[in-house]
């Protein structure tokens, strides 16, 4: 079964500062997606990045880039410029490309940012 | 356009009672799923369903029953509630898989079991 984890349960950065978030899964499919999701208090899920497994170029959105090393099933969070609105909890999930592509989330990773 | 509507938004159950959390989509998305997320954890799939007629388990799917008569629409029922049920559960949708599969998630129903 595919599983994910996030080793890291808090990290915290200061403002501007540059932060990663680790996540490493577990499968033996060799077609995947990978994505980063935000949930700040209000509960909401918010897509932050998304990356697919045949693309060894690595997904950048704005401030927000990942290092996918498919050999080491990695797939880390790279926060850039860190902004007080960066302050979350963050999810690693894996899609399965069968069963209705549903996702498999991490445990997550609490985000602080202090000015 | 409202996307993932969830109601309620919160509530609070007796233990023994049952009841119905609501889900509606506006996007005309095939698949469907439910979550509950417990306290400082991850997201945990308890159904899903790509399509009308059609569900399936998830990790977690002893206590729920789902049915799936409409594409907009994918309610969860909670059957002699327990306190171990307690949690934020989160409905989602998504057009298919490939890229355009990204899902688009509800904003979460409060539950409390007493």
């Amino acid at each position: 079964a595919q599983t994910v984890t996030q080793s890291q349960p808090e990290m915290s950065v200061q403002e501007a500062e540059t932060v990663t978030l680790s996540c490493t899964y577990d499968t033996s499919e060799s077609d995947y997606y990978l994505f980063w999701y935000k949930q700040p208090p209000s509960r909401q899920m918010i897509l932050v990045i998304r990356q697919e497994a045949y693309k060894q170029q690595n997904a950048t959105e704005n401030r927000f880039s990942v290092n996918f090393q498919k050999a080491a099933k990695s797939f880390s969070l790279k926060i850039s410029d860190s902004q007080l609105g960066d302050a979350a909890m963050y999810f690693c999930a894996y899609r399965w490309e069968t069963s209705g592509s549903r996702l498999t989330f991490g445990e997550g990773t609490q985000l602080t940012v202090n000015p | 356009n409202a996307g993932v509507t969830q109601t309620p938004k919160f509530h609070i159950l007796k233990i023994g009672q049952s009841m119905t959390l609501q889900c509606t989509q506006d996007m005309n998305h095939n698949y469907m799923y439910w979550y509950r997320q417990d306290p400082g954890m991850g997201l945990k799939l308890i159904y899903y369903s790509v399509g009308a007629g059609i569900t399936d388990k998830g990790e977690v799917p002893n206590g729920y029953n789902v049915s799936r008569s409409t594409t907009e629409d994918f309610p969860l029922r909670l059957e002699l509630a327990a306190p171990s049920q307690t949690s934020v559960y989160f409905c989602a949708s998504a057009s298919s898989g490939g890229k355009r599969g990204e899902q688009f998630f509800g904003p979460g129903t409060r539950l409390t079991v007493l």
